[in-house]
Order: C-alpha cells, then sequence, then structure tokens
C-alpha cells in the first residue's frame, strides 16, 4: 500500500522568510496530492492540492510542486507571517485505485517567529 | 454550507461508560471518513464508507468501537465501554468522489 513520508517535522523561520515542507510517496499510481493545514484546536483545512497531471500550482504565497519521476512533492510557503503558524500535512491517494482514502504524512509544526 | 458537522465538540466521561459521537457530513458528499488524532500517533484513519457502505475498518482498535451510517446525512462512532487510552481528537471528514476532503472541526474526547 500507499506510504508517505514528511519532513521536516518541526520547522522554524523568521516573518518574511520562506518555508518549504518536502513529501515523498511509495505509490507511483497514486494521482491526487493535497496539503492541509492544522490550526490549534481545529480540523485539519484545504490549503492546496495538485493532481498528477501537472508539476506545479501556486495560490498567492502558497506553491505546491510535483516530480512523479521521483515520487516527491513540496509546498512552498513565501513571505511567511506569524499567522502561517500550524502543523501541515501532506496527503496521496490513487484516485481509481481500490484503496479510496487519503494516506497522510506525520506532520510538519511551523513556527513562524515575528 | 455548513461543512461538516460533528457534535459533540467536547465530551468528558468515566472509564466504562458508552460515547457516541455523531458527524453530519457535506450535502452531497458520498464518501464519510472517521480520523483519530492524538501526539502520539498522529492523525489515524479509522474506517471509511462509501455511498453509506462500510469500505475499510481494519484502522479500528477493537471490537469496543464500532461505527454506522443509515443514510446519507448522518454517521456515528460510538465507544462502548470507553477506556482512559481512548482520549484523542476524533475527526469526521466527508468527499464527493474524487474531489477534496474535508474535515469537520472535531470532538475532544476525554476518559477519565
Amino acid at each position: 500500500g500507499e506510504n508517505v513520508e514528511q519532513h521536516p517535522s518541526t520547522l522554524s523561520v523568521q516573518e518574511g522568510d520562506s518555508a518549504v515542507i518536502k513529501c515523498t510517496y511509495s505509490d507511483s499510481a497514486s494521482n491526487y496530492f493535497p496539503w492541509y493545514k492544522q490550526e490549534l484546536g481545529k480540523g485539519p483545512q484545504l490549503i492546496i492540492d495538485i493532481r498528477s497531471n501537472v508539476g506545479e500550482k501556486k495560490d498567492q504565497r502558497i506553491a505546491v510542486t510535483l516530480n512523479k519521476t521521483a515520487k516527491h512533492f513540496s509546498l512552498h510557503i513565501t513571505e511567511t507571517q506569524p499567522e502561517d503558524s500550524a502543523v501541515y500535512f501532506c496527503a496521496a491517494v490513487n484516485y481509481g485505485g481500490s484503496q479510496g482514502n487519503l494516506i497522510f504524512g506525520k506532520g510538519t509544526k511551523l513556527s513562524v517567529k515575528p | 454550507d455548513a461543512g461538516v458537522i460533528q457534535s459533540p465538540r467536547h465530551e468528558v466521561t468515566e472509564m466504562g461508560q458508552e460515547v457516541t459521537l455523531r458527524c453530519k457530513p457535506i450535502s452531497g458528499h458520498n464518501s464519510l471518513f472517521w480520523y483519530r488524532q492524538t501526539m502520539m500517533r498522529g492523525l489515524e484513519l479509522l474506517i471509511y464508507f462509501n455511498n453509506n457502505v462500510p469500505i475499510d475498518d481494519s484502522g479500528m482498535p477493537e471490537d469496543r468501537f464500532s461505527a454506522k451510517m443509515p443514510n446519507a446525512s448522518f454517521s456515528t462512532l460510538k465507544i462502548q465501554p470507553s477506556e482512559p487510552r481512548d482520549s484523542a481528537v476524533y475527526f469526521c471528514a466527508s468527499r464527493s468522489r474524487q474531489e477534496t476532503q474535508y474535515f469537520g472541526p472535531g470532538t475532544r474526547l476525554l476518559v477519565l
């Protein structure tokens, strides 16, 4: 089955700097890769996603890149702000496969220092 | 849309008591998921349903846990009897086919 590894587990940056979180997956058939942000006391919220037919997607300060050959995808946050502080989860799934559930990474706790 | 609705938001109970968590998925979504989140184990999938039918319950810890989805707009997760190690945040999520999965706000369960 699918396995998703996420690094780093914790990340601390200064406000205004960029943050990068990386994930690798094992199932080459995976074709949908969402990223979730979880703030303290709340449920995970989708912030951006990418499908396997696209190499990069951007939404304001957030971008995701996908390398299908290497089986890894990354979240890039530019011009970080204190409100970006949260736990970020990557996930992967093979839509169309026998198991349609997202496989999550262990999460990255991002701290943005003002 | 109101999003995924979970109740109660907080539950404190004593060991041995029955606990029932409730979830209302987003209207029109045909898949529903129950997760458990703890510091030690992270986010774990317990069970998921497609069109009200349980597809994979391999994540359910033991027979004390059971889940039902009697119709497309309601699901329950029951723990009987509850134990202190069941203390966690339980999330419900829903999705429409191959689209985005949305999470509810969670139920914080504390078993004393």
